[in-house]
Formats: structure tokens, C-alpha cells, sequence
């Protein structure tokens, strides 16, 4: 089935620092969206993406659907402590058999105030 | 409006027991599915329903049973636990399958030992 790397699996940074984390598929979706899950609770959908090269921004949350419909790109710019938590990338297509969401391994965030 | 409400949030069972972990949503939502989050693996779909009466084999179904006799509720059944299962489980719900955003319950722990 279709699966999704998302890198890095884990992060360190400092409050205040700018993150970057990216997801790659080997096959195309039509949409990406981005999930962040707080400890303890469930995944909460950040952004949607549904063209190639579109850029989406939600505050400090910037988001680019790549070109190739093969990856994304979920960048958080001035970090604080409540961005603590795992980051999932989610590819979605349409039609069919399919419309289920595939979920990437997650980057956990942790920040140090 | 409770959203996606899950229950019990912790529960732990010994090898061959028989559960089942229940899902209702109050929101009409045609769409609903379970999850299992294992570390470093994010979220894997189990069994999805895109109505009453209509449920689906996700990515990984063995060992568990799901129906949907109502729109609002959707429950999964461990018929015979194994310490494989051990797991977080998510339930969530979306408007339609396909639907962008889906809305996640807070989740089970459960422990098999």
C-alpha cells in the first residue's frame, strides 16, 4: 500500500528557533494536510493542502504541497512551548476504494523555553 | 456538541479476553473510523464505516470486528486480545469518506498483557 517518510522523527529545539520538517510518498495524492497531536489527545488537523505548489500559512505554520504531488513541506517559524507534540503528514485521495487518510510516522516536537 | 467522545480511556485486559471500545459522535457524521497509534509507526487505519450499516477493512484489520447500527456510534471489538494489540486507539469522524477533515476522539490506552 502507499506509505509516507516523514523526517526528522524527532526534534530538539530552542524557543524561539524556526522548524522544518518534510513528508516524501512514492506514489501521488491529491491532497496533504498536516495534524498536530498534544499529549495525551487526539490529532487536530493545522493546514490543507490541495494543489501542486500551493503554499498555505495558519500564523507561525507555513505549509507547501511539492510539485511532484509526492511530498510536503510543514515549516513552524518563532517556536514556543506550546508547540510541543507529534506532527503528522496525511496524504488524502479521492474516488473510489479510497478517500482513507494515510497517515505519516509523526515528528515529535519538543521545545526548550 | 461533545464531538467524538471514546470509552474507557484506559483499559487493561489479559491475553484472550474479549473487549470492545466504543465511539459515538454526535455531530451526523457519515464517516467514522479506528486507529491504532504505535510508537514510531503514527496512525494506521483499522476499520472504517462511510455509513450505518456499511464498515470496511483499513490497512489493519486481523483481530478486531466493527458495525455500525446507528449513525452515532461505532465500536470495536477485540474478540480475543493479544499482546500484539497493545496500542493507543483513536476514533475519528469526517462529514463524508473523503472528507478533509476528519475529527479524532481523545483516544483508549490499552494494555494486553
Amino acid at each position: 500500500g502507499q506509505q509516507l517518510n516523514q523526517s526528522p522523527q524527532s526534534m530538539f529545539i530552542q524557543e524561539g528557533e524556526d522548524v522544518s520538517m518534510n513528508c516524501t510518498s512514492s506514489s501521488i495524492f491529491n491532497t496533504w494536510l498536516w495534524y498536530k497531536q498534544d499529549p495525551g489527545e487526539g490529532p487536530v488537523l493545522l493546514i490543507a493542502l490541495y494543489k501542486a505548489g500551493e503554499l498555505t500559512s495558519n500564523g507561525r505554520l507555513t505549509a507547501q504541497f511539492g510539485i511532484t504531488r509526492k511530498d510536503s513541506f510543514l515549516n513552524i517559524s518563532a517556536s514556543i512551548p506550546s508547540d510541543v507534540g507529534i506532527y503528522f503528514c496525511a496524504g488524502l485521495n479521492y474516488g473510489g476504494s479510497q478517500g482513507n487518510l494515510i497517515f505519516g510516522k509523526g515528528t515529535k516536537l519538543s521545545v526548550k523555553p | 456538541n461533545a464531538g467524538v467522545t471514546q470509552t474507557p480511556k484506559f483499559q487493561v485486559l489479559k491475553t484472550g479476553q474479549s473487549m470492545t471500545l466504543q465511539c459515538a459522535q454526535d455531530m451526523n457524521h457519515e464517516y467514522m473510523s479506528w486507529y491504532r497509534q504505535d510508537p514510531g509507526m503514527g496512525l494506521r487505519l483499522i476499520h472504517y464505516s462511510v455509513g450505518a450499516g456499511i464498515t470496511d477493512q483499513g490497512e489493519v484489520p486481523n483481530g478486531y470486528n466493527v458495525s455500525r447500527s446507528t449513525t452515532e456510534d461505532f465500536p470495536l471489538r477485540l474478540l480475543s486480545a493479544a499482546p500484539s494489540q497493545t496500542s493507543v486507539y483513536f476514533c475519528a469522524s469526517s462529514y463524508s469518506k473523503g472528507a478533509l477533515e476528519q475529527f479524532f476522539g481523545p483516544g483508549t490506552r490499552l494494555t494486553v498483557l
